[in-house]
C-alpha cells in the first residue's frame, strides 16, 4: 500500500498568487514526522519544511506553511505568493520512528509551474 | 556548509557493464541511503547503510549491491547494468536517530543512462 500519495501530478499558478500542493499519508505508528522538498531542474533536492506528528501547531516557514490535518492523514503544503523561481518538482515524505534507521519514504511528486 | 558530492552528474553506461555510482558526505553522519527517482514513481529507496560495512535492503534492492568501507563514503554498484535502470539516483545522508525529525541531506543527483 502507498505511505505517500500526492494525487496532484502537475499543478499550475499564476505569479503572486497561493497554491496548495496535496500529501497524505498512512501509517499506524503514533510517532512520525512530515517533510516537503523542492526538487528545481538541476537536481538536488532541497529541504523546505517539517511537521511532528505530536506538534499542536501547523509549522511554518516564510512563504511555506503546512496545513496538517492529523484524523485526515493529510500534510498539505502552501505556498504564499508564488514567485517564478517556485517553480520545480515538489515531494512530500514521511519518517516513521519505528522504521529502521530513519530511512525516508516519498510520494510522487508534484511538478508545479508558475505562469507570470 | 553541509555536503553530500555524488561523483557524477551524468553517466552512459552499456548493458551488461558493471557500473559504480560514489557518494561522499563531509558531515560525520551514520545514515546513508540510496534512492532512485523516476516520473511518477517519485523516490524509492534502494539500499541504506546505517554504520560501516553494515547494509539493509531498501524497497527495490534487486540487480544493485552497496558497499560501504569508510563511513563517509557509500558506493551504489550495479553488477550488469540494464536498460531498465536507466534513472536519475539519489544519494542520502542523516544522522542516526535524533527523533522523527532528523533531516536528510541529498547529493546533486545523477543521471544514469544505459543503453
Amino acid at each position: 500500500a502507498q505511505k505517500i500519495t500526492q494525487t496532484q501530478p502537475g499543478m499550475f499558478v499564476q505569479e503572486k498568487e497561493a497554491v496548495t500542493l496535496d500529501c497524505t499519508y498512512d501509517t499506524s505508528d503514533p510517532s512520525y514526522g512530515l517533510f516537503w522538498y523542492k526538487q528545481p531542474s538541476s537536481g538536488e533536492m532541497i529541504f523546505l519544511i517539517y511537521q511532528g506528528s505530536y506538534d499542536q501547531q501547523n509549522a511554518t516557514e516564510g512563504r511555506y506553511s503546512l496545513n496538517f490535518q492529523k484524523a485526515r492523514k493529510s500534510a498539505n503544503l502552501v505556498i504564499s505568493a508564488s514567485q517564478l523561481g517556485d517553480s520545480a518538482m515538489y515531494f512530500c515524505a514521511m519518517r516513521e520512528s519505528g522504521t529502521s534507521y530513519g530511512k525516508l519514504t516519498f510520494g510522487q511528486g508534484t511538478i508545479l509551474t508558475v505562469h507570470p | 556548509d553541509v555536503k553530500v558530492t555524488q561523483s557524477s552528474r551524468y553517466l552512459v553506461k552499456r548493458t551488461g557493464e558493471k557500473v559504480f555510482l560514489e557518494c561522499v558526505q563531509d558531515m560525520d553522519h551514520e545514515n546513508m541511503f540510496w534512492y532512485r527517482q523516476d516520473p511518477g514513481l517519485g523516490l524509492r529507496l534502494i539500499y541504506f547503510s546505517y554504520d560501516v560495512k553494515m547494509k539493509e535492503k531498501g524497497d527495490i534492492p534487486e540487480g544493485y549491491s552497496v558497499s560501504r568501507e569508510k563511513k563517509e563514503r557509500f558506493s551504489l554498484i550495479l553488477e550488469s547494468a540494464s536498460t531498465n535502470q536507466t534513472s536519475m539516483y539519489l544519494c542520502a545522508s542523516s544522522f542516526f536517530d535524533r527523533g522523527p525529525n532528523t533531516e536528510a541531506f541529498f547529493g546533486q543527483g545523477t543521471r544514469l543512462t544505459v543503453v
